[in-house]
């Protein structure tokens, strides 16, 4: 059985561009959580979708958006990037909401 | 607000010395702990899931326990494969839906 898979792995932006990522959860999963990860912040959960509907969100700005898609897949976008918007952008999937996330090997975004 | 702390940091062991990693919470009303190892350059790997104090779980080299306040990841006779970062996170409650909220992690290292 696949696992999480984002997409890209790496990618390169400047200050002020914009940036979508994609997550595609373990099949069968209906909920898809994201969290940044930065060596200063550790772990900080986003955002959390469930059958297309967001259902929680962190302190995050509104620079920060999601979607869910009908088939489970996420994205997530980030507007007018800042140089500390750059980290690892890691999607995580469970089953159900409130079960074991399973999560995918991210997506390293660097902000020049 | 809901706090989790991991200690230490950072662990040097050498190869078969046992160890243990701790993890303390302060949130109102626990839904789940879970920990998960990190490798460098990707996303955390699942290990345990422990829901109510008491609670015990074993994996080859590793034993996660639960109290009210804190739990431990037990590391017996450790092999340089078990170099990771290990984290540790909570889930509260229902209004929650899948939130994990992360510690900073213990860098382990096991030198051979």
């Amino acid at each position: 059985k696949a696992g999480v898979t984002q997409t890209p792995r790496y990618l390169i932006k400047t200050r002020g561009q914009q940036v979508t990522l994609s997550c595609s959860p373990i099949s069968g999963h209906r909920s898809v959580s994201w969290y940044q990860q930065t060596p200063g912040q550790g772990l900080q959960f986003l955002f959390e979708y469930f059958s297309e509907t967001q259902r929680n969100k962190g302190n995050f700005p509104g620079r920060f958006s999601g979607r869910q898609f009908s088939n489970s897949r996420s994205e997530m976008n980030v507007s007018t990037l800042e140089l500390g918007d750059s980290a690892l952008y890691l999607c995580a999937s469970s089953l159900l909401a409130k079960n074991i996330q399973y999560f995918g090997a991210g997506t390293r975004l660097s902000v020049l | 607000e809901d706090q989790v702390t991991q200690s230490p940091e950072a662990l040097r062991l050498q190869e078969g010395e046992s160890s243990s990693l701790n993890c303390s919470y302060t949130v109102s009303g626990l839904r789940g702990l879970f920990w998960y190892r990190q490798d460098p350059g990707k996303g955390p790997e699942f290990l345990f899931t422990l829901y109510s104090a008491g609670e015990e779980k074993e994996k080859e080299r590793l034993k996660a326990t639960l109290t009210k306040k804190e739990s431990f990841l037990h590391i017996t006779a450790p092999k340089p494969e078990d170099s990771a970062t290990y984290l540790c996170a909570v889930q509260v409650s229902e209004t929650s839906g899948s939130r994990l909220t992360f510690g900073e992690g213990t860098q382990l290292t096991v030198n051979p």
